[in-house]
């Protein structure tokens, strides 16, 4: 069964920096990219960018190009999203999800559960 | 490349039919999806290709469309589908969802 499990809910302040994981299991985690989605309190879903954990290939929509940092593991099959300085507007429900196909422009079939992070004073 | 959906919200009685639409501002192929989310839960991938069912989904949600318009249709609403769907292309970078809409009880 294919699951993507992520990290539980953070709090933090503004400033402060933050990676959070999402592990796959289930199927061969290097063969398919894992995309990462943000929504907003209330909101809908942004697409915010993919990686391809074999080799680390990143591509980044540029609403989110300097904003975050995608990265993988391929040893423990987790790839990570994380902040570097966080802003309250970052305060959403992330969620990871896995492409079906090895091309980068696809849609995603699997979803992990989803993290919420806040960031506030 | 913008995608917009309409109604925002749909109200429709169980048993009956929704009918969802999705617009690109160019043309995206068959590269085009849509998704469900429930309250608290993560997005679920219905249709993927334009018309094609992701597995597990039942045979009343169906896809089509073509160039920039495309729609869901779910027939025969059950409870279990009052939700919020996101309609999503793929073809021009970056992929983007539209901004959803909501299916509630008439």
């Amino acid at each position: 069964e294919v699951q993507l499990v992520q990290s539980g809910a953070e709090v933090k302040k503004p400033g402060e920096s933050l990676k959070i994981s999402c592990k796959g299991s289930g199927y061969i985690f290097t063969n398919y990219w894992i995309g990462w989605v943000r929504q907003m309190p209330g909101k809908g879903l942004e697409w915010m960018g993919i990686i391809f954990p074999d080799d680390s290939d990143t591509r980044y929509s540029p609403s989110f190009q300097g904003q975050v940092t995608m990265s993988a593991d391929k040893s423990t099959n987790t790839a990570y999203l994380q902040w570097s300085s966080l802003k309250a507007s970052d305060s959403a429900i992330y969620y990871c999800a896995k492409t079906p196909l090895t091309t980068v422009t696809t849609n995603f079939d699997y979803w992990g559960q989803g993290t919420l992070v806040t960031v506030s004073s | 490349m913008v995608v917009t959906q309409s109604p925002d919200t749909l109200s429709v009685s169980p048993g009956e039919r929704a009918t969802l639409s999705c617009r690109t501002s160019q043309t995206v192929g068959t590269y085009f999806a849509w998704y469900q989310q429930k309250p608290g839960q993560a997005p679920r991938l219905l249709i993927y290709d334009v018309s094609t069912r992701a597995a597990g989904i039942p045979g009343r949600f169906s896809g089509s469309g073509s160039g920039t318009e495309f729609t869901l249709t779910i027939s025969n609403l059950q409870s279990e589908d009052f939700a919020v769907y996101y309609c999503q292309q793929y073809n021009k970078w970056p992929p983007a969802f539209g901004p959803g809409t909501k299916v509630d009880v008439k």
